[in-house]
């Protein structure tokens, strides 16, 4: 299967630490990248090849796999970390794209 | 920093075309794969299409197929996405992104609403 799948929503006080998981069949073969998007923007690369971090992204925010999980973490959450967070992978082809439904994180 | 501007979007009748533009700048555009994405309203992102660095391998979502169209201009430095058959259920905003298995960088969107 090339679906990915998350939790519809995660909320957390500031300071603690947010949990995003993507679950799919296809993980243990492709690498995960994650995006956040905040509202009326475009989405943004947060991490790539399950724990990479592009420049400029802080370091509290780190990516995991495990098996046919993967897991964003945000460490220390802060306010301006309240986004959509999506998971991305290659379909079992390695060709097409698929898409996690999204994680709304609320920072309360 | 790498820049993308897409251009194209409106309102269009269903059953009619449109075509997307995605101009880019700041990189060397002929040495990357490019994608489209769209994101319907209060909906996830969905991938539409990519296209290899160098135009000869084009790449559809299933359901997609026969009625989008990806294509690319090297020397212009402009990325395309004709639509044609237009659904109501097409209506968002698409997004254009350079990269190979992922999308580093992302254009700000054009927005299609298709409706009668």
């Amino acid at each position: 299967s090339s679906e990915l799948t998350q939790p519809p929503s995660v909320s957390v006080s500031p300071g603690q630490t947010a949990r995003i998981t993507c679950s799919g069949d296809v993980l243990p073969k492709r690498y995960a990248y994650w995006y956040q998007q905040k509202p009326g923007q475009a989405p943004v690369l947060v991490i790539y090849k399950d724990n990479e971090r592009p420049p400029g992204i802080p370091e509290r925010i780190s990516g995991s796999s495990s098996g046919t999980t993967v897991t964003l973490t945000i460490s220390g959450v802060q306010a301006e970390d309240e986004a959509d967070y999506y998971c991305q992978s290659a379909g079992d082809s390695g060709v097409y794209w698929v898409f996690g439904g999204g994680t709304k994180l609320t920072v309360l | 920093q790498v820049q993308l501007v897409e251009s194209g979007g409106g309102v269009v009748l269903p059953g009619r075309s449109l075509r997307l533009s995605c101009a880019a700048s700041r990189f060397t555009f002929s040495n990357f794969g490019m994608h489209w994405v769209r994101q319907a309203p209060g909906k996830g992102l969905e991938w539409v299409a990519g296209i290899s660095h160098d135009g000869n391998k084009t790449y559809y979502r299933d359901s997609l197929k026969g009625r989008f169209s990806i294509s690319r201009d090297n020397s212009k430095n402009t990325l395309f996405l004709q639509m044609s058959a237009l659904r109501t259920e097409d209506t968002a905003v698409y997004y254009c992104g350079v990269g190979g298995d992922y999308l580093a960088y992302w254009g700000q969107g054009a927005r299609v609403t298709v409706s009668s």
